[in-house]
């Protein structure tokens, strides 16, 4: 079945230690999400990449970066991960304005 | 600034019973798209129901529906005859054209609780 994979589900990393975590897609879809939700919190938005265009949000910190080699993959990369930043990171795809996202399980991020 | 406001952070609901999840949102922009995503304890979030804001008539899917106010900027979602398995995180969230094309906003959330 088509769909949103995320990997790995969950990730340990040290403090300080870059870390990057995967998305891929097989449907094709030309906008690719990348979320930070907290415990009871809403999704929050950090970047999304329509087609090869890269936009990021204001709020997001310097430390998050992404790399979208293809349509099929996107990359959230952490240079320095906080504790702060434990959390879970959502993959989502859309195939464009007005479309419904689907998204990937998570992928749960835990810093020590 | 763009903005989803969800009010109500816990609903609980009767099996088989009604239950209404308030969203309200803020836009400059005249062209939208509106969802109503949930979110089980998994984690695959997934889409209930969508409403473009150009359209007039409600979206209704199955036992779910929204009742759009487009003045009031309002778009409430309807669950009847509520199911054990429709307990999870539901998220009010809209996407827009124009200036912020492709971004896609959730608001707080509401956990609906079943009760048998």
């Amino acid at each position: 079945d088509a769909m949103v994979i995320q990997n790995p589900r969950y990730q340990v990393t040290q403090f300080g230690k870059p870390v990057t975590l995967s998305c891929s897609q097989t449907l094709n879809h030309n906008v690719m999400y990348w979320y930070q939700q907290k415990s009871s919190q809403a999704p929050k938005l950090l970047f999304h990449y329509y087609d090869k265009d890269f936009n990021n949000e204001a709020d997001t910190p310097d430390n998050f970066q992404s790399r979208r080699p293809n349509t099929s993959f996107c990359f959230l990369d952490i240079r320095s991960p906080g504790l702060g930043d434990a959390a879970m990171y959502l993959c989502a795809t859309s195939g464009g304005q007005g479309f419904e996202a689907f998204f990937g399980q998570g992928t749960r991020l835990t810093v020590v | 600034a763009q903005t989803v406001t969800q009010s109500q952070p816990e609903m609980s609901v009767q099996e088989a019973e009604t239950v209404t999840l308030s969203c309200t949102y803020d836009t400059s922009e005249s062209d939208y798209y509106l969802f109503w995503y949930k979110q089980p304890p998994s984690r695959q979030m997934i889409l209930v129901i969508r409403q473009e804001a150009y359209k007039q008539q409600n979206a209704t899917e199955n036992r779910f529906s929204v009742n759009f106010q487009k003045a009031a900027k309002s778009f409430s979602l309807k669950i009847s005859d509520s199911q054990l398995g429709d307990a999870a995180m539901y998220f009010c969230a809209y996407t827009t054209g124009g200036s912020t094309l492709g971004r896609l906003y959730f608001g707080r959330g509401t956990q609906l609780t079943v009760w048998p």
